[in-house]
């Protein structure tokens, strides 16, 4: 089974620190993706990314950025945490070609609170 | 008007009913249809995915596409508290577009 493997389950943050969430994937796939999801927003995109050094914004990249330098990992950086950036954040990965079609493989979440 | 229209719920059922969850899209070249199951403080899973237009079953979770319609619905049998989760459906389109269209999910809890 494909794991994606998000570092933290719940972190704490204090406003207008810089935040760092980490993914990994174990089995060699191109895509990686960055959601946040709200009670009655659903998931939001916020950047993804088809192979090493590549990004695309999402739906909502504002006040985030990603780094991928490596095949298997892909960061969200929160470049100055502001309070409405509390969420969950979900990172996925799915095959090149078959995105749509295959369906993503999912992270555990990490649960965001600034303060 | 979104993509993907998804009743959020709250749904509750008891134990054993038949639960019909449904979505509605507006984007005719969705060719790929997915449920999630999402269970509390844990990242969405892949429960099931159909291809165009028809029915897949898998054991008790029978999926349902009718494309004329723009409308999908997950059927649950005998459903079980384990099935307590927050149901999501996805879309995607041609091969080449990587990017899947949620629903905002919709909560279901079977009461014992």
């Amino acid at each position: 089974d494909v794991k994606v493997t998000q570092s933290s389950r719940y972190l704490v943050k204090r406003t207008g620190e810089k935040v760092f969430l980490e993914c990994v994937q174990d089995m060699d796939h191109e895509n990686m993706f960055w959601y946040r999801q709200d009670p009655g927003l659903g998931l939001r995109l916020i950047y993804f990314s088809y192979d090493v050094k590549m990004k695309e914004k999402g739906d909502i990249p504002e006040g985030y950025s990603v780094s991928r330098e490596k095949k298997e990992r892909f960061s969200l950086i929160l470049e100055s945490a502001s309070t409405n950036q509390t969420s969950m954040y979900l990172c996925a990965s799915s095959l090149y070609g078959q995105g749509a079609g295959g369906g993503y493989t999912f992270g555990s979440g990490t649960r965001l609170t600034v303060v | 008007q979104k993509e993907v229209e998804q009743d959020p719920g709250p749904l509750s059922v008891p134990e054993g009913a038949i639960v019909s969850l449904n979505c509605t899209y507006s984007n005719s070249a969705f060719q790929y249809f997915m449920w999630y199951r999402q269970y509390s403080r844990k990242g969405p899973e892949l429960l099931m995915y159909t291809y165009s237009s028809g029915n897949k079953e898998d054991g008790r979770f029978t999926a349902q596409v009718d494309k004329s319609s723009k409308y999908i619905s997950l059927f649950i049998r005998d459903s079980q508290p384990s099935d307590s989760a927050t149901y999501l459906c996805a879309m995607g389109s041609d091969f080449g577009n990587e990017k899947l269209t949620f629903g905002t999910g919709t909560r279901l809890t079977i009461i014992p």
